[in-house]
């Protein structure tokens, strides 16, 4: 069973932290992983997209990590941002073409 | 570019009506996929149109609802008659081949009263 699992559900930091969000996935056989960003009552805006062949990608102060043999990936966020509250998503495409969401990590950014 | 444009952004109906979502995929986009997330849950897959054919419709909940992609242009997903679980926001997302990972639209918010 393909399964994507977001690790917290929610976050709340104060402005400037770094922080990690964890995405973990329970077949390793994926092509490819998204991070995606919903702002309340909007729709999905992709981040990063992780090939299955890379091991990290980076946009500004975003970066992700894919662990594939531990079905696991990581976004981490440099020196956050009021701006950055939003709901964070990890996708993941397996090989057959399925892509399966995890639930979401919440995150506030407090000023 | 476009981007992945989904209408109505919102619609209210009541339990029994049938309502019609449509999506509009970036030009050129030969792959579309229907989701939706459901009362704060995860996303999940509804199905995934290769220009004017379903390729997997695995994720569709049952016949109620029905799902078009006329010329290999934009989606319609027609939910007949609409139930009250069927509240949620219906997402569209287009890709012009599989690695190149997916566009979505803003989604439409459905309340079925």
């Amino acid at each position: 069973k393909q399964e994507v699992t977001q690790i917290p559900a929610a976050l709340s930091v104060p402005e400037g932290e770094n922080l990690v969000l964890n995405c973990s996935f329970t077949d390793s056989a994926i092509y490819n992983l998204q991070w995606f960003r919903q702002d309340p009552g909007k729709g999905l805006t992709s981040l990063l997209l992780i090939q299955s062949s890379q091991r990290e990608q980076t946009s500004g102060r975003l970066n992700a990590s894919l662990d594939k043999s531990s079905g696991r990936s990581t976004l981490y966020i440099a020196a956050s941002q009021p701006g950055d509250s939003a709901t964070y998503l990890c996708a993941v495409t397996y090989n057959n073409n399925d892509m399966r969401f995890g639930a979401g990590t919440r995150l506030t950014v407090k000023p | 570019e476009a981007g992945v444009t989904q209408f109505p952004s919102h619609s209210v109906i009541e339990k029994g009506q049938t309502v019609t979502l449509r999506c509009d995929p970036i030009s050129g986009h030969d792959n579309l996929y229907w989701y939706r997330r459901v009362m704060g849950k995860e996303i999940k897959f509804l199905l995934h149109f290769v220009k004017e054919s379903k390729q997997d419709e695995s994720g569709m909940p049952n016949n109620r609802f029905l799902a078009e992609r006329t010329g290999g242009t934009y989606s319609t997903l027609k939910v007949q008659p609409a139930e009250l679980e069927d509240s949620g926001v219906y997402f569209c997302a287009s890709s012009q081949s599989r690695g190149l990972g997916y566009t979505f639209g803003s989604g439409t918010r459905l309340t079925v009263v």
